[in-house]
């Protein structure tokens, strides 16, 4: 069965660094992977998916993951971060059926 | 806005009783899933239905049940309940059972059990 570990269940940056939230996922099969975001008080929203098009993939808020084969990962990231960016991230592998990570949590300081 | 609609928002309940939480997926949306968010165990996928049938059965309790009904709509119901089944549960639901789309979430309801 597939599943995704999230490395880091908390992640502090000060504004305008580099976001790095790390993901690694175990599949039998190549996997469809996702990256969800969840701000304070709401459901999940999609910031991004791997389908296998293309091994770096854009995503919304300028937010976007590589898919590493030879290290099962799918690291997310964004080279400079906002304050707006402060919220619950979650890694997702889908076979047949779609499983979460446990989440990290970006903080983002002034 | 999703288009995932769940009610109700929020409900307190007793220990020992039966809530129902209901889910309208969007729009021609087949597949409607069930997650429940707790602190201590996370996002925990609980069960998948596609058009009226189920499809993928994660952790979830005997003593939960969901259907999904001609209309698409779905409903959990948790009964026995016990303190520790308070907890966020969120309904998602996709276009197809394939699974590489990616699945709108509603709001979620917010559960506690005194």
């Amino acid at each position: 069965a597939q599943s995704v570990t999230q490395l880091g269940s908390h992640v502090s940056v000060s504004e305008g660094a580099l976001v790095l939230l790390r993901c690694n996922y175990s599949s039998s099969v190549p996997p469809y992977l996702f990256w969800y975001v969840q701000y304070p008080n709401q459901g999940l929203q999609l910031l991004l998916k791997y389908t296998s098009a293309a091994t770096l993939v854009k995503g919304i808020n300028g937010f976007e993951a590589e898919f590493k084969k030879s290290e099962t990962s799918f690291h997310l990231t964004k080279p400079s971060a906002h304050m707006s960016d402060a919220a619950e991230y979650f890694c997702a592998v889908s076979d047949q059926d779609m499983r979460f990570g446990a989440g990290t949590r970006l903080t983002v300081k002034p | 806005d999703s288009g995932v609609t769940q009610t109700p928002k929020h409900l307190i309940t007793a220990t020992g009783q039966r809530v129902t939480l209901r889910c309208s997926p969007r729009s021609g949306d087949l597949s409607v899933y069930w997650y429940q968010q707790s602190l201590d165990q996370g996002l925990q996928f609980l069960i998948q239905y596609y058009n009226g049938e189920e499809r993928a059965k994660g952790n979830i309790l005997e003593r939960f049940s969901a259907q999904q009904f001609p209309d698409l709509h779905s409903e959990l119901n948790l009964s026995s309940l016990e303190l520790g089944d308070s907890a966020l549960y969120f309904c998602a639901s996709s276009a197809r059972t394939d699974m590489n789309t990616e699945a709108f979430f509603g709001q979620g309801t917010r559960l506690t059990v005194v």
